[in-house]
């Protein structure tokens, strides 16, 4: 079946610092979605990409979504500790199912 | 505005008891999907209903496992003889739409921990 890859793993980062997640599929994506997992909490909806080469910015996060559909990034400039948590990516179908990547988690020193 | 909950928040059960997990959607809200999260783990799909149907159910593990919403809100997923391997986080999330890609607003989820 369909797969997310995403890294990395992990990341540690000092704060202040910039962060970058991936994610990449070996077959066309329909549309990535990108959640924020908090330590202890659930999943939290960020955004959605559906077009090719699409940009999407939120105040320090941008998302991107590559020309072919089959990768995508998260960016955060300039990291805080409130974005501490576990980033994924996740490939939604037609009616929403969602396959989620295995997600990065971000810790942040400050 | 409530958002998706579910209870019980935690679920300690005895291998082979049965054990059932409920989730209130956002009111209204027309799909709403199941999923299992191992500890460290990305949110695996196990079901997915549009009101009362059960429209998808090709990710759930084995026959120990069934889920109902028999009026299109409420939702239960009841897993039968658990097993050790059952241990995880059960979340429930709910979207407005029929059908497209939407926003889903997942629940709190249900850590289920069998002995």
């Amino acid at each position: 079946g369909q797969q997310v890859m995403q890294i990395p793993q992990y990341q540690h980062v000092q704060e202040g610092e910039d962060f970058t997640t991936y994610c990449n599929s070996s077959t066309t994506l329909s549309n990535i979605q990108w959640y924020k997992q908090r330590p202890g909490g659930h999943p939290v909806f960020l955004i959605q990409l559906v077009k090719s080469g699409e940009v999407k910015k939120q105040k320090r996060l941008t998302f991107q979504f590559g020309e072919a559909k089959k990768n995508s990034s998260l960016h955060i400039t300039a990291t805080q500790t409130t974005d501490v948590g576990t980033y994924f990516c996740a490939d939604g179908t037609s009616y929403g199912k969602l396959t989620f990547g295995q997600g990065t988690i971000l810790t942040v020193h400050p | 505005g409530a958002g998706v909950s579910q209870s019980p928040r935690y679920k300690v059960a005895k291998r082979g008891q049965d054990v059932a997990l409920r989730c209130d959607p956002i009111s209204g809200h027309v799909s709403l999907f199941w999923y299992q999260q191992a500890l460290g783990q990305g949110p695996e799909f196990l079901t997915y209903f549009q009101n009362e149907a059960q429209l998808d159910k090709s990710g759930l593990p084995s026959d120990r496992f069934f889920a109902e919403r028999p009026e299109g809100s409420v939702s239960t997923l009841k897993i039968q003889r658990t097993q050790q391997e059952d241990s995880a986080v059960y979340l429930c999330a709910s979207s407005r739409r029929l059908a497209g890609a939407d926003t889903q607003y997942f629940g709190p989820g249900t850590r289920l921990t069998v002995l």
